[in-house]
């Protein structure tokens, strides 16, 4: 069985500032990614940066970056130079397969962290 | 391209009605996912699909529950009869479905309130 766990239920950043999410997954699959997705206020889900379990540097995009540290089963998601509109509900998620198997393309979420950036 | 559209986008109804939530995946993609989401819950997935077919309706809580994809384009999630329990955002997602960087689109969601 796979599991996402986000310790942080909710974390403050001053504007500006760099913020780490973090995120803990457990998977017995060989083969798995890891997703972070935003959830502003307004309720829609956006996908923000994807890792591979056998990509060999650590996923950037844009500010968003990802310190996959496989070793220690985290994916810990950091935003560079915050901005308010960061402000929302951050989920990390996770794929997995075994060998010769599909996912299907299911996600296990984890239950979320509430980033608020102050001005 | 249209994203992944939900209707209605909001739904107010009394407890014991019948509720049929609608959802259209990107066109090409071949697995769909319904979530439920609470406060107190978090998000659960309800039920997904691939290539029409249900592979895990294991988080449906009850069969009072129930989801069908007829066609590639189109799928509903229906509730009867509804309760006050049900309250809650539901989203309907899409992917590829092939496993590695697959991530799912969402939709808008669909509010529903049982009164």
């Amino acid at each position: 069985a796979q599991k996402i766990t986000q310790t942080q239920p909710g974390m403050f950043v001053q504007e500006k500032e760099a913020v780490t999410l973090d995120c803990t997954y457990d998977t017995s699959d060989p083969s798995y990614g890891l997703f972070w997705y935003k959830q502003p206020s307004s309720g829609e889900m956006i996908f923000l940066i994807y890792q591979g379990s056998y990509d060999q540097q650590n996923a950037t995009e844009g500010r968003y970056s990802l310190n996959f540290q496989k070793a220690r089963k985290s994916a810990n998601l950091v935003i560079s130079a915050s901005q308010l509109g960061d402000s929302a509900m951050y989920f990390c998620a996770m794929i997995s397969w075994g060998a010769g198997g599909t996912s299907y393309g299911k996600l296990t979420f984890g239950q979320g962290t509430i980033l608020t950036v102050h001005p | 391209d249209a994203g992944v559209i939900q209707s209605p986008r909001h739904e107010v109804t009394e407890m014991g009605q019948e509720v049929t939530l609608r959802c259209k995946p990107i066109s090409g993609h071949n697995s769909l996912f319904w979530y439920r989401q609470t406060m107190m819950r978090g998000l659960e997935l309800l039920i997904y699909f691939n290539n029409n077919v249900p592979i895990d309706d294991s988080g449906m809580p009850e069969d009072r529950f129930s989801a069908k994809m007829p066609n590639a384009s189109f799928s509903t999630l229906k509730i009867q009869p509804s309760e006050p329990r049900d309250s809650a955002v539901y989203f309907c997602a899409s992917s590829f479905g092939t496993g590695g960087r697959d991530e799912q689109f969402f939709g808008p969601g669909t509010r529903l309130t049982v009164l």
